[in-house]
């Protein structure tokens, strides 16, 4: 199925621990993102690649670093993890870059991290 | 500041039609997206309008104004599968998506 899959669904992790979450398209799709989702449910743009370049890279903490190792991939590594990072992150591809001409988001599942 | 608004949460009746507004204050703007998202599962895209009037998809339709910083999204023949929420995206000048916090429609049969 041509998609944007993301792994784990699932972390369950305790207070200073490291954990990647790693995601993948198989659209084609020249940029992708991460995306926080809060328990307000606003969407915050973390990161934005576009051809393996970032192009966006808003105020999150440099705990979170961004990984592409090619076009289809980006992955978010997390060092050092605080109990406000608890969140649903969303992994996102777009043919072209966010909202130009048209081109939709395409939203990986999610992957709910709980903190403790 | 860039701000997007749309209610919180609207209950609607099976069958019926429901219209879910947002306005938005952007620098710039390069149109407006409209997504849905059920509840523990991705946003969706709806719909995409960067010119004023109506465009319509099936029993989803959404509008736009530009002149009023305003859009709809409206939804007819409402089904219980249509229980989720609905967030509004405007794209600024630089291509960024502003994001409104969702509207939470709940479905009644």
């Amino acid at each position: 199925d041509t998609a944007v899959s993301q792994t784990p669904k699932y972390l369950v992790t305790q207070m200073g621990n490291d954990k990647s979450i790693k995601c993948e398209q198989n659209l084609g799709h020249d940029t992708m993102y991460w995306y926080k989702q809060d328990s307000k449910k606003f969407l915050k743009i973390m990161f934005s690649y576009n051809n393996k370049e970032l192009i966006i890279n808003e105020t999150v903490p440099n705990r979170f670093s961004p990984k592409s190792p090619d076009k289809a991939h980006l992955n978010l590594h997390i060092n050092s993890l605080e109990l406000g990072d608890s969140a649903v992150y969303f992994c996102a591809s777009s043919q072209h870059v966010t909202g130009e001409g048209g081109s939709p988001l395409h939203f990986g599942n999610g992957t709910r991290l709980t903190v403790t | 500041g860039q701000n997007i608004d749309q209610p919180t949460e609207m209950t609607a009746t099976e069958g019926a039609i429901v219209q879910i507004n947002c306005t938005y204050q952007t620098s710039g703007f390069n149109g407006l997206f409209w997504y849905q998202q059920h509840a523990g599962e991705a946003p969706t895209f709806l719909s995409y309008n960067v010119l004023d009037g109506l465009e319509e998809k099936g029993r989803f339709s959404s509008f736009l104004s530009r002149s009023k910083g305003y859009s709809y999204l409206l939804l007819k023949e409402l089904q219980m599968k249509d229980s989720a929420s609905y967030l509004c995206a405007a794209v600024d000048s630089n291509y960024q998506l502003i994001w409104g916090a969702g509207t939470k429609l709940i479905i009644k049969p």
